[in-house]
């Protein structure tokens, strides 16, 4: 099966504007979360999307949003870009439950530069 | 709400030495563990997964990891190190009565190998 993948790779923004960054989850998987990767927070969730709705939520600002198609790809949308928006952001897909609970498997992740 | 300690932010090892990373959690009901590696400019490789009953965890490129209930610890052990394990290394935890695949992440340990 082909990975999590996620485009576009590199991006750079200015101040202000707004970017959409796209996942395409791993066949057969249902649901996507976005994860914000920085030095200083590390790894924190953003939010889940399964079958088109949204399952859960980090505590991140309104500006901060996402969607989800019915062919379970999925897109986030930040928009007035602040500095601190620079981050790599990080896809991952989980299928069903299992005994070890939802195992998620990450793209490589979009590198987003706000200048 | 749950929460995952790494400590050392950075482990330096010499290659052929045994590698230890530690992680405790902090959860409410028995979560589920994971680790996860990151090479440069890369997303997160699962490495290996908690499963239920089990006190020795196996995962690729020869990782094992230990579940100690007692101590709410997971930690991460390789016998033998070698330059091709330098990466950070994440455990994370999902909660198991949730029903989200929502993962919280450790602040991730950077492990250094030298010949």
């Amino acid at each position: 099966k082909a990975g999590v993948t996620q485009t576009p790779r590199y991006l750079i923004k200015t101040r202000g504007q707004q970017v959409t960054l796209s996942c395409s989850p791993i066949s057969g998987h249902r649901s996507v979360s976005w994860y914000q990767q920085t030095p200083g927070q590390g790894l924190q969730f953003l939010f889940e999307y399964f079958s088109e709705t949204q399952r859960n939520k980090g505590n991140f600002p309104g500006r901060f949003s996402g969607r989800q198609f019915s062919n379970s790809r999925s897109e986030m949308n930040v928009s007035t870009l602040e500095l601190g928006d620079s981050a790599l952001y990080l896809c991952a897909s989980s299928g069903a439950f299992s005994g070890t609970g939802y195992e998620q498997y990450f793209g490589p992740g979009t590198r987003l530069t706000v200048t | 709400a749950q929460s995952v300690t790494q400590l050392g932010s950075h482990v330096s090892v010499s290659e052929g030495a045994l590698v230890l990373l530690r992680c405790n959690y902090s959860s409410s009901v028995p979560p589920y563990l994971f680790w996860y590696v990151q090479y440069p400019n890369q997303g997160l490789q699962l490495l290996l997964k908690y499963t239920t009953g089990a006190t020795l965890v196996k995962g690729i490129n020869g990782f094992e990891a230990e579940f100690k209930k007692s101590e709410t610890s997971f930690h991460l052990t390789k016998p033998s190190a070698h330059m091709s394990d330098a990466a950070e290394y994440f455990c994370a935890v999902s909660e198991g009565n949730s029903g989200y695949s929502t993962l919280t992440f450790g602040k991730g340990t950077m492990l250094l190998v030298s010949p």
